[in-house]
């Protein structure tokens, strides 16, 4: 059973400052989703990373996949306040059952002034 | 209009009545989906579809069943709903050109 750990679940994050979400997964795949999502909205894809080693930069986002080490990182550069919001990563589960997204907890993110 | 269209909104029911969630996309995905988001948790899988006549339980199916009528519609059913089946719900296609997801707007679903 495929299972994806986020962390940290919350991060409270001063404007201007970096830091990085971290995303686990417990089995193979080289397809990895960062989703984002506003309070009582749906989710707005971020990042879609396809292979290892792949690195994806939006804006103060950038995104990368590590298959071998079955990890995913979110880094925020220079955080802003309207980069609030929650955050998810999700693995597809390619094999015999075909695809489909398996998501982590979500890291709710605040950026205050 | 949005690729893909979830009824209703926002629905408040009775335990032990029947309620249908419908979702109709416009891109010509096969594969569609049901996922059940509960507050403090991400998505869970309850069902999906690869095709018509293709129906798969996902990680939550209990007290659920779907239906795909035709390519471009994908309902999901709760035969008896029950409180702890409050949640939001969202429909999703598959994209195998770019292997991009889209969700659609969500089901708020409140059940009293």
């Amino acid at each position: 059973e495929l299972k994806v750990e986020q962390n940290p679940l919350f991060l409270s994050m001063q404007e201007g400052k970096n830091y990085t979400i971290y995303c686990n997964y417990s089995t193979t795949s080289d397809r990895l989703y960062w989703y984002r999502q506003d309070p009582g909205k749906s989710l707005e894809s971020l990042f879609v990373l396809l292979s290892n080693g792949a690195v994806k930069q939006e804006g103060r986002l950038m995104a990368s996949l590590d298959t071998k080490a079955r990890l995913s990182t979110l880094h925020i550069t220079a955080a802003v306040h309207d980069l609030s919001a929650t955050y998810f990563c999700a693995v597809d589960g390619i094999g015999t059952s075909g695809s489909r997204l398996t998501f982590g907890e979500g890291t709710q993110l605040t950026v205050n002034p | 209009d949005a690729d893909v269209t979830q009824t209703p909104r926002n629905r408040i029911t009775k335990t032990g009545k029947r309620i249908m969630l419908e979702c109709s996309q416009t891109k010509g995905h096969d594969r569609m989906y049901w996922y059940r988001q509960d507050p403090g948790l991400g998505l869970r899988l309850i069902y999906y579809s690869f095709d018509v006549k293709d129906i798969n339980k996902g990680e939550i199916s209990d007290g659920y069943s779907v239906s795909r009528q035709a390519q471009a519609k994908f309902s999901l059913s709760l035969e008896s709903a029950i409180p702890n089946q409050t949640a939001l719900y969202f429909c999703a296609t598959w994209d195998t050109s770019n292997y991009g997801y889209t969700f659609g707007s969500g089901t708020r679903l409140t059940v009293v």
